[in-house]
């Protein structure tokens, strides 16, 4: 059971280069999230889907985009990478319906930097 | 707008001692979901528990322990003879009820280490 699966785990970027990082969830689960971890500032919501097809901005969305093609995948793209992206990224998902007694699985984690 | 507030950024004990991590939410919403994670050096989220609003019963796993009071909008997080695998950054979490999605709004996270 790979649970939620995030590639790659490094990566050095130069400014201005782009990139996407790819999650990918085996738990049939309607939402995905990406999230962002700064020290000091806990974790970010940066975009969410409720489902295949759909994405939605969440509190730092700016410079980034989302994309949700299949059910099992959720890519978040930097189109020109800048310092201030230089994060721990990580990706969530969770099963429908929040009213339901489950949590947000989450993804190992993505290091990455900006130079 | 929700805010989660977890005043303390570090913690340090000697391991047996009882520690507690405050956490300090605001919300405007009457349902709304609390969480705790903890996250290890090795740097992966663990999920400890979630609390509905409408639940304001404590609970107890083993060494960990939750009391939640709405009065004060707290949600602390108690471990009773702390071991040095405790030692983590142990994040607060909270959840709005619309949508069923669970965007979370941490803490700032408390850094817990835990000396032998």
């Amino acid at each position: 059971n790979a649970g939620v699966t995030q590639t790659p785990k490094f990566r050095v970027l130069k400014t201005g280069q782009s990139m996407t990082l790819l999650c990918a969830q085996d738990m049939n689960h309607e939402y995905m999230y990406w999230y962002r971890q700064d020290p000091g500032m806990g974790l970010r919501l940066i975009h969410y889907s409720v489902g295949e097809g759909t994405t939605a901005k969440g509190e730092v969305p700016d410079g980034y985009n989302v994309s949700r093609l299949k059910k099992q995948n959720f890519l978040l793209g930097l189109e020109s990478a800048a310092p201030s992206q230089t994060s721990v990224y990580f990706c969530a998902s969770s099963t429908q319906g929040i009213a339901r007694n489950t949590e947000a699985f989450f993804g190992q984690g993505t290091r990455l930097t900006v130079v | 707008a929700q805010k989660v507030t977890q005043a303390q950024t570090e913690i340090s004990v000697v391991e047996k001692e009882d520690v507690t991590l405050d956490c300090v939410y605001e919300t405007r919403d009457t349902t709304y979901y609390l969480f705790w994670y903890k996250q290890p050096p090795s740097g992966e989220l663990v999920f400890l528990i979630r609390r509905n609003s409408f639940d304001e019963q404590n609970e107890i796993s083993g060494r960990y322990s939750w009391n939640f009071q709405k009065s004060t909008s707290s949600f602390n997080f108690t471990i009773t003879a702390s071991q040095v695998v405790d030692s983590a950054v142990y994040f607060c979490a909270l959840s709005e009820a619309g949508q069923g999605a669970q965007k979370l709004v941490f803490g700032q996270g408390t850094r817990l280490t835990i000396n032998p």
